[in-house]
């Protein structure tokens, strides 16, 4: 079966490391999205990608970055941890607009 | 504004009520597409159900229904008989045509469902 899995599912870390999140997907989409989930704000779009070396910016996009080198995978990187981005990280996948995304598990991000 | 609005952040109700989540949204597009996604206390997200902008009919699956409203911009959805399975986090999105394909979530609402 086809699915999108995210690794680490839990990481602790100090500000000022670089991180990177990893995230593939055998679906073979090519619409592929990460999200952040904080306590009152649902899910805020960070970066997508609608192909390979396509990416764009979501709403938060400050200091995270990511890249499409090949359809199954769109790693996010914190160029320099920030306590504010602790949060769940969500990566998601879809066909097209008017299909729903399908979501990794999950990545909980603690940075001390 | 908010493009998807959730305005009950939770609600609690006793097994075997029924209860309707709220969702309002707002586009100028005339062709769109919402979906609700439920996140259970593991963490998941799963996609419930789509409708497209064309389609104002109802739906209803199990114990559960949605009643689309283009009049009122309103994608509302109904679990009848609740059951303690029922508690999760409940988010509306919408995507639009001229947003490139994001979807834009609304904050989620918390169901809990109390035996």
């Amino acid at each position: 079966d086809a699915e999108i899995t995210q690794s680490p599912r839990h990481k602790i870390t100090e500000t000022g490391r670089q991180v990177t999140l990893a995230c593939h997907q055998t679906w073979n989409h090519n619409n592929m999205f990460w999200y952040r989930q904080d306590l009152g704000h649902g899910l805020r779009l960070i970066h997508y990608s609608y192909g390979v070396h396509d990416t764009n910016k979501g709403e938060v996009s400050d200091g995270y970055s990511v890249s499409r080198s090949n359809t199954e995978d769109l790693p996010l990187t914190l160029e320099s941890a920030a306590s504010s981005q602790t949060s769940v990280y969500f990566c998601a996948s879809s066909d097209s607009l008017d299909q729903p995304q399908h979501f990794g598990d999950g990545t909980r991000l603690s940075i001390l | 504004a908010q493009k998807v609005t959730q305005a009950q952040t939770e609600i609690s109700v006793v097994e075997k009520e029924d209860v309707t989540l709220d969702c309002v949204y707002e586009t100028r597009d005339t062709t769109y597409y919402l979906f609700w996604y439920k996140q259970p206390p593991s963490g998941e997200l799963v996609f419930l159900i789509r409708r497209n902008s064309f389609d104002e009919q109802n739906e209803i699956s199990g114990r559960y229904s949605w009643n689309f409203q283009k009049s009122t911009s309103s994608f509302n959805f109904t679990i009848t008989a609740s059951q303690v399975v029922d508690s999760a986090v409940y988010f509306c999105a919408l995507s639009e045509v001229t947003n490139a394909g994001k979807s834009t979530f609304g904050d989620g609402t918390t169901l809990t469902v109390k035996p």
